[in-house]
């Protein structure tokens, strides 16, 4: 298996354009988490799917963050619009429930 | 949400020296685990706790579940400049069939050779 795959794995963005990360689990993987790392506050969960439904939403920062897992294979996390403070790395994970497989990230700045 | 303090929070050392860092919470987990981070890569599983007391060894690495289940510690013998990274341990909060781990905001690990 590949792992975790994120895309793309830099973005450089300016203030107020729509930003758009994705990630493909690992097959089998029924849990995908989305967080996001800063030095300041360290890993910050924002989203969980379990078998492609949103459990539990209530780390997304605030209405311009968006994710959806439209089947097992594919899940996107989206800022609209986005702004310098989302500059982070953002982490996508699955899971069978023994343990996290984190993909490589995709480090966001927004300038 | 349970909170998962890590100490210290950077440890400077010399290759071939001993050092311990450690985990704790107020809280009970079912289990806790412990993941190494190399710049620019994802977290990496390294181990799984699940008993209170248990004992598990990785190579140099050795870790321990608390007695009571709230807090753990990893001691790893000899470092290595390759056991450079970020530590970071996290607990299963999983409850009602979910499975959802918190994160600690990690121990920087710096072994110089």
């Amino acid at each position: 298996d590949a792992g975790v795959i994120q895309s793309p794995r830099h973005e450089v963005t300016e203030m107020g354009q729509e930003v758009t990360l994705r990630c493909k689990p690992i097959s089998g993987h029924n849990s995908l988490f989305w967080y996001r790392q800063t030095m300041m506050r360290g890993l910050e969960l924002l989203i969980y799917f379990n078998n492609n439904v949103p459990i539990d939403d209530s780390g997304m920062p605030e209405d311009r963050f968006s994710a959806k897992m439209p089947n097992a294979s594919f899940s996107t996390l989206k800022i609209q619009p986005s702004e310098p403070r989302d500059s982070a790395v953002y982490f996508c994970a699955s899971s069978r429930g023994d343990g996290y497989t984190f993909g490589s990230g995709t480090r966001l700045t927004v300038v | 949400t349970q909170l998962l303090e890590q100490s210290p929070q950077f440890l400077s050392i010399q290759e071939g020296e001993n050092l311990t860092v450690y985990c704790n919470s107020s809280s009970v987990f079912s289990s806790l685990q412990w993941y190494r981070q190399e710049p620019g890569e994802g977290p990496v599983l390294l181990v799984t706790v699940v008993t209170g007391g248990e004992v598990k060894k990785l190579k140099r690495l050795t870790f321990q579940f608390g007695d009571a289940r709230k807090d753990s510690s990893l001691h790893i013998t000899a470092a290595q400049p390759g056991d450079t990274g970020l530590y970071l341990c996290a607990g299963d909060e999983s409850g009602a069939g979910s499975y959802q781990l918190t994160f600690g905001k990690g121990t920087k690990l710096s072994v110089i050779p």
